[in-house]
């Protein structure tokens, strides 16, 4: 079941410069993405999330844009800090479908290089 | 910041055992949920539960699964006789609401060794 793909296991990065993760999705009825990083050890931890209304959504150093045409997501870190070295976890859900559950990609971990 | 928390981090179990993990979502919270993270894998969804009932549940979720909410603080998750490939990170999460667009706050996760 591949609902939710992050085709790029890893990423590696210079500090101070853009991250890019990306995420791809098949369900038509996903209407509300999330983006989740997590520690090893750790529990996934949220980030920030998209409604499918919208293209675009910042939180500070993060931004989430959505293309519904392409079912493309991606998460723009800047600038990149060797604090963001994580694996990062793309999510979705049918929400207003009614259904509560996340579906999640494989992650993509990344590499901040001091 | 409110978290949720679990216990036990880590519980290693000889199959055919019943174990149970435990959850305390964040207080304000009325949405409940059980994900897994076997080795290698994805995290699964396995249950939801809103008013002291299941809302939704997987395939994975068959009838050694059961979840309860004992009291106003607590959330667990029983699995009666434990296999093998139950084995996995066991996560709790919770949310302010769902139907709509709302976040899930996850635990740090129970770790899950069925020998």
């Amino acid at each position: 079941d591949q609902q939710v793909k992050q085709n790029s296991p890893s990423l590696s990065v210079q500090e101070g410069r853009i991250s890019i993760l990306n995420c791809d999705y098949t369900n038509s009825m996903f209407d509300y993405f999330l983006w989740y990083k997590k520690y090893p050890a750790e529990g996934p931890t949220f980030l920030i999330s998209i409604s499918s209304i919208k293209d675009k959504n910042e939180d500070g150093r993060f931004t989430v844009f959505l293309n519904k045409s392409a079912k493309h997501l991606s998460l723009h870190i800047v600038p990149s800090q060797p604090g963001d070295s994580a694996v990062y976890f793309c999510a979705a859900s049918a929400a207003q479908g009614g259904s509560e559950k996340l579906v999640f990609g494989k992650g993509t971990k990344l590499t901040v290089n001091p | 910041e409110p978290e949720v928390t679990q216990t036990p981090s880590h519980q290693v179990t000889q199959m055919g055992q019943e174990v149970i993990l435990r959850c305390v979502p964040i207080s304000n919270h009325l949405y409940f949920y059980w994900y897994r993270q076997i080795l290698g894998q994805k995290v699964e969804f396995l249950v939801s539960f809103y008013n002291n009932e299941i809302s939704e549940k997987s395939e994975i979720f068959d009838d050694q699964f059961s979840v309860e909410r004992p009291d106003g603080s607590n959330f667990t998750l029983k699995i009666r006789s434990t296999k093998l490939e139950d084995s996995a990170m066991y996560f709790c999460a919770s949310s302010e609401w769902a139907g709509g667009p709302y976040e899930q706050y996850f635990g740090p996760g129970t770790r899950l060794t069925v020998t």
